[in-house]
């Protein structure tokens, strides 16, 4: 299993630009969620989904689009760029099994650094 | 609202000091806590992570932390700390049904050798 795959790695954009960051996993998990990680701030969650077709703002969404057509991707859009939106973006994929409660293990992406000028 | 706040931001203790970093949380139902770990330059690590059961849970490297309900705690503990130990410590709530965790602000260690 190649586990959570964030691409690109870096990406530079110019205020006003659109892109669109995207993840994937192989392991066939129902949750995926997307995160921002500033100085200070720790990471905060923009978007989750509990499995293909159902998404969900999470704490920071403005500026940001998500969905989930297959249960593999979660792809990240920012339909027009701004200075705010500079930060190193990580998405996770997780999924909940029954052990001494139900627990839910969550697996990390490296991450997208993304600057906005 | 869930909420996770981590009560020191910028901690410097000397090498074999002892640590402990303070996290408290505001989330109803059941909780998976978790202690995430970033060493400089690279990504998030699981140090440990508690569901339920024993509430003193043990991770990697010698770290442990111990859930007390009572006080909605989850607070980090290490005997002796050592320069690797050099990080950004996040504490994080999930709730197991729609797999949302929650971090912390992060507290920032650094040991001096």
């Amino acid at each position: 299993n190649a586990g959570v795959t964030q691409t690109p790695k870096f990406q530079v954009l110019k205020t006003g630009q659109s892109m669109t960051l995207q993840c994937a996993q192989d392991m066939n998990h129902e949750y995926m969620s997307w995160y921002r990680q500033d100085p200070g701030m720790g990471l905060r969650l923009i978007h989750y989904s509990v499995g293909a077709g159902i998404t969900d703002q999470g704490e920071v969404p403005n500026g940001y689009n998500v969905s989930r057509s297959t249960t593999e991707d979660f792809p990240l859009r920012l339909l027009s760029a701004a200075p705010s939106q500079t930060s190193v973006y990580f998405c996770a994929s997780s999924y909940s099994r029954w052990g001494q409660g139900l627990e839910n293990i969550q697996y990390f992406g490296a991450g997208t650094r993304l600057s906005v000028l | 609202a869930q909420s996770v706040s981590q009560h020191n931001h910028h901690v410097i203790l000397s090498e074999a000091a002892s640590l402990e970093l303070g996290c408290n949380y505001s989330y109803g139902g059941t909780v998976n806590l978790f202690w995430y770990v970033q060493y400089p330059g690279q990504h998030l690590q699981l140090l440990l992570k508690y569901f339920s059961g024993d509430p003193l849970v043990k991770g990697i490297k010698g770290f442990e932390a111990e859930f007390i309900k009572s006080k909605f705690s989850f607070n980090l503990r290490k005997p002796s700390v050592q320069w690797s130990d050099t990080a950004e410590y996040f504490c994080a709530v999930s709730s197991s049904n729609t797999g949302k965790l929650i971090f912390g602000q992060g507290t920032t260690l650094q040991v001096k050798p």
